[in-house]
């Protein structure tokens, strides 16, 4: 089992431009939800995505938007990147309607805008 | 609204040491409450949970954490800490009843043990 995977690993942007991220989930998992972690602190909720919709979001601005494939695999998209946005980008799977169960995260998107 | 509190940024225990990283939570219901690891360049790693039940629940590589509803606390514990527990911790809640799947973390405790 692969578990959860993200790519890039690492990823360098300058103000203005887009960025997508990719996240695919553990094998049995239907539902993605993506955090934003800024250094010093804790992953902070984006959205999360099931049945390829957004059923929840974060306090995030609209720049900030998602999509989720039919194999269930995610992206992240933030459009006019600011310094803020400077990140380690996490993506979590689950299995949906599993509120007792653990979210599994993968090891993070570095954004780094400058 | 639903928060998490670490209070303390930094824990220094020496090997072999009983360890305690702290975590109250503000949650209207019965949250759900896990713990997380998390070590340099990495995701996050789960070790623990609390549902329902015993209020003392056992996790992996030696961990336990002790959830208090009256003191609204879920902290974490190791009877014997080893330096590979050096790394940032970080418990979270989620509220089923009002948010659904959404995890809402702390700020995180660094837990340095020393040899």
């Amino acid at each position: 089992d692969a578990g959860v995977t993200q790519s890039p690993t690492h990823l360098i942007k300058t103000r203005g431009q887009q960025v997508t991220l990719r996240c695919s989930p553990k094998s049995g998992h239907d539902t993605v939800s993506w955090y934003q972690q800024a250094l010093g602190q804790g992953p902070q909720f984006i959205f999360q995505y099931y049945e390829e919709e957004e059923r929840q979001r974060g306090n995030f601005p609209d720049r900030f938007s998602g999509h989720q494939f039919p194999n269930y695999s995610s992206e992240l998209n933030v459009n006019a990147l600011l310094l803020g946005d400077s990140a380690l980008y996490l993506c979590a799977s689950s299995p949906m309607g599993q509120l007792r169960n653990e979210q599994f995260f993968g090891p993070g998107t570095r954004l780094t805008v400058l | 609204a639903q928060s998490v509190a670490q209070p303390e940024d930094q824990v220094n225990v020496a090997e072999g040491n009983p360890l305690t990283v702290k975590c109250t939570y503000s949650v209207s219901g019965n949250p759900y409450l896990f713990w997380y690891v998390q070590y340099p360049n990495r995701g996050l790693q789960f070790l623990l949970k609390y549902i329902t039940g015993d209020n003392l629940v056992k996790g992996s590589y030696g961990f336990e954490a002790e959830f208090n509803k009256s003191q609204t606390s879920f902290h974490l514990k190791k009877p014997s800490a080893l330096v590979s527990d050096s790394a940032l911790y970080f418990c979270a809640v989620r509220d089923p009843y009002n948010q659904g799947g959404k995890l809402i973390f702390g700020q995180g405790t660094e837990l340095s043990v020393k040899p």
